[in-house]
């Protein structure tokens, strides 16, 4: 069965780098039409899509947030990365990963929470 | 702001039929871009409800019905029951903004 699970520090300073990593089982990222997302959700708020990988490593990011974000894959760990540079406590929220085949994120980690703090 | 506008909460009593609206634009689900939904229970991570604006996964109940017309799309729960009480979301892609985009949500409240 398809899982995700999320990891990263739980505290970050501000205008720190975020390092979050996805790690997923029954799948592989170099299947042909597969993808990963990381979407996040600050406390009480709505869904925010952030960014995703393809199994060919085409890349796509929120316009709002493109130049702070950053996307990797490893596919022979089964491995995504994101990192997020310039971190504000508005960044605090739980971040997610998610499986995308072409449609729906069908599948998502439990989220990992993230607090953003001197 | 989101994209995608649902309306912040709706409710009703066990047994009754509830429905949330989704409404976009020409850019994303105007344009044939599919509407998926989520559900999210308290402390938990969304899980899919409906994908391609009409389609339950498996182990969905029936209750759970989605429908799609021009730049709106709706979820209905009919029987409503005291689990349903959730956030309810739904995402589609923006060709303008080459993305894909939620709605703000919607938590539905059993009475």
């Amino acid at each position: 069965q398809i899982t995700l699970k999320e990891s990263g520090p739980t505290l970050v300073k501000p205008t720190q780098t975020l390092t979050l990593t996805c790690t997923f089982s029954g799948f592989s990222l170099s299947t042909s039409g597969l993808g990963v997302g990381w979407i996040r959700q600050p406390p009480g708020k709505a869904l925010e899509w952030l960014a995703l990988i393809s199994w060919n490593d085409d890349k796509h990011y929120s316009p709002s947030l493109k130049s702070r974000l950053t996307i990797t894959k490893d596919t022979s760990k089964n491995q995504v990365v994101l990192t997020m540079t310039n971190m504000d406590p508005v960044d605090t929220a739980t971040y997610y990963c998610a499986h995308k085949p072409y449609g729906p994120f069908d599948y998502w980690g439990q989220g990992t929470v993230v607090t953003v703090s001197s | 702001q989101s994209v995608l506008t649902q309306p912040p909460s709706v409710s009703g009593a066990p047994g009754q039929r509830v429905s949330i609206s989704c409404t976009g634009s020409n850019s994303n689900i105007g344009a044939g871009h599919a509407v998926h939904w989520y559900q999210q229970l308290p402390g938990t991570a969304p899980k899919l409800l409906i994908y391609g604006n009409t389609n339950r996964p498996s182990g969905v109940p029936d209750r759970f019905s989605g429908s799609k017309s021009g730049t709106s799309a709706s979820l209905a729960i009919t029987g409503l029951q005291a689990e349903d009480e959730a956030d309810y979301y739904c995402q589609s892609y923006d060709s303008s903004l080459s993305g894909w985009v939620f709605g703000g949500g919607t938590k539905v409240t059993v009475l």
